[in-house]
């Protein structure tokens, strides 16, 4: 099956500090890649919807300028959280869409733990 | 509007079987797909219903009505491996997955 990669795994910042998570999709294309956070005990809430070449569509109530997409090419995607918080410490995860397959399914990435000090 | 629906929290014996319900609203409608999250990882892909019935995939089988709304995910043969949170999430007509909140499974020996 399609494999998505995320860097880093888990990552511990300063307050202050911004941090870049990477997701790659490692055998398959992806034109339209998504990140969620998911916070303990809580469902995945989407954050953004990123297409290869144009801008990032943001779900209502996430900061654009605080967390910055690029979606450079068909198998790369990066978040950026700028200027992070202790609040902004979550699980993010990118998923990313494989037009080929039957379902049009969306195949995650293993996720990246961010703790904010 | 668009909304769906699944029971917080569910307890099983090791050995049994379980089902789990998902109900949903929406205007436009391509599939439902159910997923596995174990603690402290990514959902992983179980089935993906977007025609009425019922799909079966080894332990596990999923059905759908469309006209009523409303999936499950039938695990069979439990094992303590299973316990963890089962999403179900319908795709919409512009392809974007609407999630429920999870259901908890926790399995019993």
């Amino acid at each position: 099956g399609a494999v998505v990669s995320q860097h880093p795994s888990w990552v511990i910042c300063k307050s202050g500090t911004s941090v870049k998570i990477e997701c790659r999709s490692l055998d398959f294309q992806a034109t339209t890649m998504f990140w969620y956070r998911q916070f303990p005990k809580q469902s995945l809430m989407l954050m953004a919807t990123s297409n290869e070449g144009s801008k990032a569509t943001y779900e209502q109530g996430v900061e654009k300028d605080k967390f910055l997409i690029n979606h450079a090419s068909l198998t790369l995607s990066t978040l950026t959280v700028t200027s992070a918080h202790p609040e902004d410490s979550s699980f993010y995860i990118c998923s990313a869409r494989d037009v080929a397959s039957s379902y049009n399914e969306q195949f995650f990435g293993p996720g990246t733990r961010l703790t904010v000090l | 509007g668009q909304n769906i629906d699944q029971p917080t929290e569910m307890t099983a014996t090791e050995g049994a079987i379980v089902q789990i319900n998902c109900t949903y609203q929406t205007s436009g409608f391509n599939g439902l797909f159910w997923y596995q999250q174990h603690a402290g990882e990514a959902p992983t892909f179980l089935s993906y219903n977007v025609l009425d019935g019922l799909e079966e995939k080894g332990r596990f089988s999923s059905f759908l009505s469309r006209s009523k709304g409303y999936s499950y995910l039938l695990l069979k043969e439990l094992q303590m491996k299973d316990s963890a949170s089962y999403l179900c999430a319908f795709m919409d007509s512009n392809y974007q997955l609407i999630w429920g909140a999870g259901t908890k499974l926790i399995i019993k020996p």
